[in-house]
Formats: structure tokens, C-alpha cells, sequence
């Protein structure tokens, strides 16, 4: 079965630091993936998703099938990242399939 | 635009009360999906409609029935309210089903005592 894998509940860094969300992801086919996020009592709101190969507020995100990873990176981190980041696939013809989420905490 | 619009976003109910959840959008999209979150178990598929016409369980069905009124409005509906549903209810829709990107409502926030 398809899963989705956060391996950090909680993430805390300090302002201006590196961060990196892990992502990983088990499914044999050709995965779309995405992140998403949720800003406090806001609703969850796409960030980015891998075919775009864009970068949102600083975000990427590089799809690694050999390691079957989507990790989630941005080199300064800012007070306002801090929220709930949920990576999810969605296998070909199916349902989308969430992580269990990671609450970054970006200190001052 | 307000996009997907969700209808309360507080209740409290008692065991064995029954309630409805309203979910509409306005983006004209085909599909649209009921996800509950419940700490560290991310978002959990309850029931989705893929188009206007139909309805397929998802992964945590039990409990629950839903609605395809038509295509702007999908309801949730609690017959007989158990402790285990206390969560956080998401309506998201899409605008086909499959890889679309999912666009969220506000969530309700709903306690069974």
C-alpha cells in the first residue's frame, strides 16, 4: 500500500538557519508529490508540488526516486515559516495519501 | 472568491447526538473530498465524491454517511456521535479527481463529550 512517511513530529530551528522537512514515500508507480501547508488557525493551503519545479517562499523540494524521497528545504528559515508541514502523494488514478505532518518551530 | 466554505466551525455534542457538516465551493470544481486530522496521523479520508453523481468511501468510513447535493455542496453527516469522532473536519475539493491539487475549507472543529 502507498505511504507517506514524516519521520519529525516537531522541527525547531533558529531564525536564518538551514531547514529541511523529510518526506518519504513508499509506491512502485510514478508518484506525484506534494507539500502542503498549515499556518496557525489557517486552513492548509498548497506549497509546492513536484512537477511544477517552482519555488514558493523560498521552498524546494527535489523528488529523489532512487531514495524515494520529496524532503522539503529552504537555506533561511524565517519566524514565519514556523507551522504544520504535511507532504502527500497521490499514487496514479487514486486518492491523495498525507503524511503525518511536521510542525516546524522557527525560534527569533 | 471565497473557495471551499465550511458550516460550523465549532461544535460540541453529546454521545449518540447526530449532526451535519456543510461544505460548498464556488471554483467549479468536479471533486470533493471529507478528511478528518487527528494529531500525529495527518489527514485521513473519510469520503470523497469524484463528480457530481457519486460517492466512494474512503480510508475511516465508519460513522459516517455524505451527500453530493450537487456540484457546489458535499455534506457530512453524523447519525450517532461517538468520542472516537472528536477531530478536525477538512472539506477540500479538486478540480478532477486524482492529482488535482486539493483546496481546503477552514475546518470545523467538532467534540463528542
Amino acid at each position: 500500500a502507498q505511504r507517506v512517511t514524516q519521520p519529525e513530529k516537531l522541527l525547531s530551528v533558529f531564525k536564518g538557519a538551514p531547514v529541511e522537512l523529510k518526506c518519504n514515500y513508499s509506491y512502485s508507480g510514478s508518484p506525484e508529490l506534494f507539500w502542503y501547508v498549515q499556518y496557525s488557525r489557517q486552513r492548509l493551503q498548497l506549497l509546492l508540488r513536484h512537477i511544477s519545479r517552482e519555488s514558493i517562499k523560498g521552498f524546494t523540494a527535489d523528488l529523489n526516486k532512487g531514495e524515494t524521497s520529496f524532503h522539503l528545504k529552504k537555506p533561511f528559515a524565517q519566524e514565519e515559516d514556523s507551522a504544520m508541514y504535511y507532504c502527500a502523494l497521490t499514487p496514479q488514478g487514486q486518492n491523495f495519501v498525507f503524511g503525518p505532518g511536521t510542525r516546524l518551530s522557527v525560534l527569533p | 472568491n471565497a473557495g471551499v466554505t465550511q458550516t460550523p466551525k465549532f461544535q460540541v455534542l453529546k454521545t449518540g447526538q447526530s449532526m451535519t457538516l456543510q461544505c460548498a465551493q464556488d471554483m467549479n470544481h468536479n471533486s470533493m473530498y471529507w478528511y478528518r486530522q487527528d494529531p500525529g496521523m495527518g489527514l485521513r479520508l473519510i469520503y470523497y465524491s469524484a463528480s457530481e453523481g457519486t460517492t466512494d468511501k474512503g480510508e475511516v468510513p465508519n460513522g459516517y454517511n455524505v451527500s453530493r447535493l450537487n456540484k457546489r455542496e458535499f455534506s457530512l453527516r453524523l447519525e450517532s456521535a461517538a468520542p472516537s469522532q472528536t477531530s478536525v473536519y477538512f472539506c477540500a475539493s479538486s478540480e478532477s479527481w486524482g492529482n488535482s491539487p486539493l483546496h481546503f475549507g477552514n475546518g470545523t472543529r467538532l467534540t463528542v463529550t
